[in-house]
């Protein structure tokens, strides 16, 4: 079964770039989502097709996707950025999520 | 708007079932594939199943198949999840989640509860 894995948590400055990485098998040949969840709350959906940002979500949300390793990129981070992201990809009709990277913002 | 609420949620002791209702509002469960996705305490995602749009066929993760089944209900416009042979591992808060025609889950509810322990 195809694993994603990502790193436990990263930290930023305030107003700095966070970069969040997702490592698979030969990942750019998949699309690959990315979910911000904040405690008590549901996940929102923040990149769709590795590098696009659905309505609502600020311009300093960006994403790539290469190789094995896809990335989620939080340009001038602001506390509240602060939350846990998932990154997920579909493998033939399964849905895989990320093991989740805990943001701090400092 | 669209919304889904989920419920059903609950304390079962180890080995019993449960079944779980996701209601939609603003589109119909028919035309979306539609999946359930839960989270234990402190962990990260974890994708359950699905149900197909186009033909009604079910999916399954690992970890529940044979134990779990997905169904719904077009005229109550709602998905279930019935959960036999419940074990503690099981214990997570599920969420009921729409998969959309790009292939993301767009829509999430609150989420339900389940907690397996004796």
């Amino acid at each position: 079964s195809y694993e994603l894995t990502q790193p436990l948590s990263v930290s930023v400055a305030l107003g700095q770039t966070a970069r969040i990485t997702c490592g698979g098998n030969n990942i750019r040949s998949k699309n690959v989502h990315w979910y911000q969840q904040k405690p008590g709350q549901a996940p929102v959906l923040v990149m769709y097709r590795d590098s696009n940002r659905p309505s609502g979500i600020p311009e300093r949300f960006s994403g790539s996707n290469s190789g094995n390793t896809a990335t989620l990129t939080i340009s001038r981070a602001q506390g509240g950025d602060e939350a846990d992201y998932y990154c997920q990809v579909w493998d033939t009709s399964t849905a895989v999520f990320g093991g989740g990277t805990k943001l701090t913002v400092l | 708007e669209v919304q889904v609420l989920e419920s059903g949620g609950g304390l079962v002791q180890p080995g019993g079932s449960l079944r779980l209702s996701c209601v939609a509002s603003g589109f119909t469960v028919r035309s979306s594939a539609m999946n359930w996705v839960r989270q234990a305490p402190g962990k990260g995602l974890e994708w359950v199943s699905s149900i197909s749009n186009s033909d009604g066929s079910t999916y399954y993760a690992d970890s529940v198949k044979g134990r779990f089944t997905i169904s719904r209900d077009n005229f109550k416009n709602t998905v279930y999840l019935q959960m036999n042979s419940l074990r503690a591992e099981d214990t997570a808060v599920y969420y009921c989640t729409e998969r959309g025609a790009g292939y993301t889950f767009d829509y999430w509810g609150q989420g339900t509860l389940v907690t397996v322990s004796s």
